[in-house]
């Protein structure tokens, strides 16, 4: 079975330092990976997607994700975290399924950012 | 701004009242999803629609209704919802291949409507 799990419900930074989110994915076929971001009242908003090309995937506004098949682990990453960056995100994996684009949902992790 | 537009922001209805959500997208893309989304909760899927049939339907009660008139539109109609509804109505849409194979695409999504259920 096909499964996602975000390590931390919620993780707590100070401005300016280093931002890690653990993700962890169950998958019997090579998947794609994704995370998203969700600001207060808004939609999901795709960060950066691991597609089967480069292991270490850069996405928008600084964060980056390392896919490690060894590990089974796809963690987000960014260097110095800003005010702006405090909301949801969730890992997202897309099992090779052929047919329709179904995506099954880490639960969460909230990042909380402290001036 | 997101480029899968949601109306209307909030809607605040009764348990007896019919209303509907609407979705657009520009994009090109020939499959479109609907999602609930609780508080503190990841999306749910209820209906997929791919090249505007309905393909996906997880078990979502008949009081939701969707409609997909054409390649940009998605409408989900709501009559007779319970207070339990009361929830974060997400769509999006996607890239699909034209066999319908598989598709590494992601998934883009609106800002969804803000359902309350009195």
């Amino acid at each position: 079975a096909q499964s996602v799990t975000q390590l931390d419900s919620h993780v707590s930074v100070s401005e300016g330092t280093p931002v890690l989110l653990r993700c962890n994915y169950s998958s019997s076929y090579s998947p794609s990976l994704f995370w998203y971001v969700q600001h207060p009242n808004k939609g999901l908003q795709l960060l950066l997607k691991y597609t089967s090309a480069a292991t270490l995937v850069k996405g928008i506004n600084g964060f980056e994700a390392e896919f490690k098949k060894s590990e089974t682990s796809f963690h987000l990453t960014k260097p110095s975290a800003h005010m702006s960056d405090a909301a949801e995100y969730f890992c997202v994996v897309r099992p090779f399924s052929g047919g329709y684009n179904k995506l099954i949902f880490g639960a969460g992790t909230r990042l909380a950012v402290h001036p | 701004d997101t480029e899968v537009t949601q109306t209307p922001k909030h809607l605040v209805m009764g348990m007896t009242n019919k209303k509907s959500l609407k979705c657009e997208q520009h994009m090109g893309h020939r499959a479109m999803y609907w999602y609930k989304q609780k508080a503190k909760k990841p999306p749910e899927l209820m209906f997929v629609y791919s090249y505007e049939k309905l393909s996906i339907n997880e078990s979502v009660p008949s009081r939701f209704s969707p409609e997909c008139p054409n390649s940009s539109l998605l409408n989900l109609h709501l009559h007779a919802l319970q207070p339990e509804d009361s929830a974060l109505y997400l769509c999006a849409s996607s890239q699909e291949t034209p066999d319908r194979g598989y598709s590494n695409q992601p998934q883009h999504f609106g800002d969804g409507t803000r359902l309350s259920i009195l």
